[in-house]
């Protein structure tokens, strides 16, 4: 079965701009995590989808950020305007359930902000 | 010191050489797991350990966890230069699920 996928797999951005990432889970999986590690830090949670509805959304670092999941299929998330601080792998994961269910991992977006 | 801390933050060996990385936490867990991330990469699940387990092996992987310590060690052993990589180890906090990561362990592996 075809994993986790992210696009784009690298951008470049200057200060100021919008950028959307986006991930297509795993088939079937209806929990789909984003996570982000900033450079030199540990990887973050951001927000948690169970199908479409966003279950947890705590980690989301401000209101530039946006995360949809609509149709519970894949996910975007969208940084508008983007900020030095942002840059950083977003990474995306989906499980088919919680608990001990594993996540799995996507490549990850590399977000470079000029 | 941050949830789900790696020890040490890098580590260089010999091929063939076992490599052992450890981590801490400090919340209650459902799970413990350790993920390896190539240069460049996505990250890749290595092995589960859940919280009324006390040790696990997948290949030349050992991976152990004391609940009653809040930590857990990655035991790599005859390392080979493939095995070159950063280590992650992620906790899931009992009752939010949410995965908490650690900054990791590089370990890279001379041939």
């Amino acid at each position: 079965e075809a994993g986790v996928t992210q696009f784009p797999s690298h951008s470049v951005i200057e200060k100021g701009q919008t950028v959307t990432l986006r991930c297509d889970p795993i088939s079937g999986h209806d929990n789909l995590y984003w996570y982000r590690r900033v450079m030199g830090k540990e990887i973050k949670f951001l927000l948690h989808f169970v199908k479409e509805s966003k279950q947890d959304e705590s980690g989301m670092p401000n209101n530039r950020f946006l995360a949809e999941r609509t149709g519970g299929t894949y996910s975007t998330l969208k940084v508008q305007p983007a900020e030095l601080e942002d840059s950083g792998v977003y990474f995306c994961a989906s499980s088919r359930g919680q608990g001990t269910d594993t996540q799995y991992f996507g490549p990850g977006t590399r977000l470079t902000v000029l | 010191s941050q949830q789900g801390e790696e020890d040490p933050q890098a580590l260089s060996i010999q091929e063939g050489e076992n490599a052992t990385m450890n981590c801490s936490y400090k919340t209650s867990i459902n799970n413990l797991q350790w993920y390896r991330q190539n240069s460049g990469r996505g990250l890749v699940h290595l092995i589960l350990i859940r919280s009324n387990e006390r040790e696990k092996h997948s290949g030349r992987l050992r991976v152990t966890l004391d609940t009653s310590k809040k930590s857990s060690s990655l035991l790599i052993t005859a390392s080979r230069a493939a095995d070159t990589a950063s280590y992650f180890c992620a906790t899931e906090d009992s009752g939010t699920y949410k995965y908490i990561f650690g900054t990791g362990t590089r370990l890279k592996v001379l041939a």
